[in-house]
């Protein structure tokens, strides 16, 4: 199984706060990552995160990190429906490679 | 921004046929690119990291002789699968890499469906 472990679902009332949560393992990840990917489409990096800090906001998203607990989470504001796809936590590993989370599967219902 | 682009998108083929599938960084030269292999609703697995002029670099567990990776140029990594069987079939995602940023932050392309019949 995958080290960077994820909830697989999250249903989610429209308007409302969506927050996915993401274990990771590296505590000497650098940097840790959100990618969304919607269906039969790539991955589009939503936001990272680089280790020093505790928490990014970008627009309608908000990063927050503790790295003793190797805790990261994603929490989006004012959820639309353009928001319903998979989002995959990654951590960044020696030479550049990504490790990634199970993904967790964002429904937003009217 | 960065645009990484696959082809053929999607590609039906016979059990025992050779498929290519192409990686292309349209705007930038990408040094290193990933193969990722993703089953449905699972998550990207990496199958190898290929650096342009060099030998793919294959995580364990991944056939080098039936996925055949080549990194000829900066713009350009290909992925082909040979004598394929209906277990290949998957959604492969390439990455680029190179262009600096956040951990050298990977573009990634639109992923190619492979269906093995």
């Amino acid at each position: 199984g995958e080290d960077v472990e994820q909830s697989l679902f999250l249903s989610v009332r429209e308007g409302d706060s969506s927050v996915i949560n993401c274990t990771y393992t590296d505590s000497s990840s650098t940097y840790l990552y959100w990618y969304k990917q919607e269906p039969g489409a790539g991955l589009q990096l939503l936001t990272y995160i680089f280790s020093n800090m505790d928490m990014k906001q970008d627009q309608r998203l908000t990063v927050l990190l503790n790295k003793k607990d190797k805790h990261l989470s994603l929490r989006i504001a004012d959820t639309q429906t353009g928001d319903s796809a998979i989002y995959f936590c990654a951590e960044i590993l020696g030479d550049y490679k990504l490790s990634f989370g199970a993904g967790t599967t964002v429904t937003v219902r009217a | 921004g960065a645009v990484v682009s696959q082809h053929p998108s999607w590609v039906i083929c016979k059990s025992g046929t050779s498929v290519k599938i192409e990686c292309r960084s349209l705007d930038f030269q990408a040094t290193t690119m990933f193969w990722y292999r993703q089953f449905p609703k699972q998550s990207l697995m990496l199958m190898a990291t290929s650096n342009e002029g060099s030998k793919a670099t294959y995580e364990q567990g991944v056939e080098k002789d039936k996925f055949l990776i080549n990194h000829a140029s900066l713009t350009l990594s290909t992925l082909t699968v040979t004598s394929a069987h209906p277990e290949d079939s998957s959604f492969y995602i390439c990455s680029a890499g190179g262009r600096g940023g956040p951990g050298d932050e990977q573009f990634f392309g639109p992923g190619t469906r492979l269906t093995v019949l």
